[in-house]
């Protein structure tokens, strides 16, 4: 059981927006921003997406975009894609030194 | 272009033990902060350890189910990171990634992963 809440799938058709939600009194423990996204497609190695909340790394479309209000962190997709289809993880520090993943959502294009 | 290549995956029995290999390159890693992230079959990440850079101390933390049967060490010189596996239990059957980051700016980069499978 994660310290981190993702609902299991969200969909959506292409050029609409997704948000997809982690929850957790981690997330808000504390004071950090310590919270990052990843996208992986089947068989692939994660992608870091977002960082520190809402850092997005270069090479990263401005489609991806972070956020967070209290326990809950929230990553959009905007204007979605054929390609954004993939398992997203939402990753935490739990205030000692250690991290969490939730346990991912698939995301679906319809 | 930095590249991570994982490798030491294998088959091994209950009770066993394992090494797993981080190689780096296109950066130094001793400039880098590590972690060890594993995957079981069709199931989500989970966060194994981080190692810091040696002019942070060069220590590591573990994760609960981890702690006291695995390491985490480094080799700076021959840019290698380790993961030492010992005690090994069927529930650690999983694919283990590295990666470079030590989390509180994300993990950028990842290797392909390498599969360890427990099982008698």
């Amino acid at each position: 059981q994660s310290a981190l809440t993702q609902p299991r799938s969200v969909s959506g058709s292409p050029g609409q927006s997704v948000t997809i939600s982690c929850t957790g009194s981690i997330i808000n423990d504390g004071g950090y921003n310590y919270v990052s996204w990843y996208q992986q497609h089947p068989g692939k190695a994660p992608k870091l997406l977002i960082h520190g909340v809402s850092q997005r790394p270069s090479g990263v479309p401005d489609r991806f975009s972070g956020s967070k209000s209290g326990d809950t962190a929230s990553l959009t997709i905007s204007g979605l894609q054929a390609e954004d289809e993939a398992d997203y993880f939402c990753c935490s520090y739990t205030g000692s030194y250690a991290y969490v993943f939730g346990p991912g959502t698939k995301v679906s294009v319809l | 272009e930095v590249q991570l290549v994982e490798s030491g995956g294998g088959l091994v029995k209950p009770g066993g033990s394992l090494k797993l290999s981080c190689v780096a390159s296109g950066f130094s890693l001793s400039y880098a902060w590590m972690t060890w992230v594993r995957q079981a079959p069709g199931k989500g990440l989970e966060w194994v350890g981080r190692i810091k850079r040696e002019t942070d101390g060069g220590t590591a933390d573990y994760a609960a189910p981890v702690k006291g049967r695995f390491t985490i060490s480094r080799d700076d010189s021959q840019n290698t990171l380790f993961l030492i596996m010992n005690s090994l239990r069927t529930e650690d059957t999983a694919i283990y990634y590295c990666a470079t980051g030590g989390g509180a700016n994300g993990y950028d980069d990842w290797g392909q992963g390498t599969l360890v499978s427990v099982s008698s």
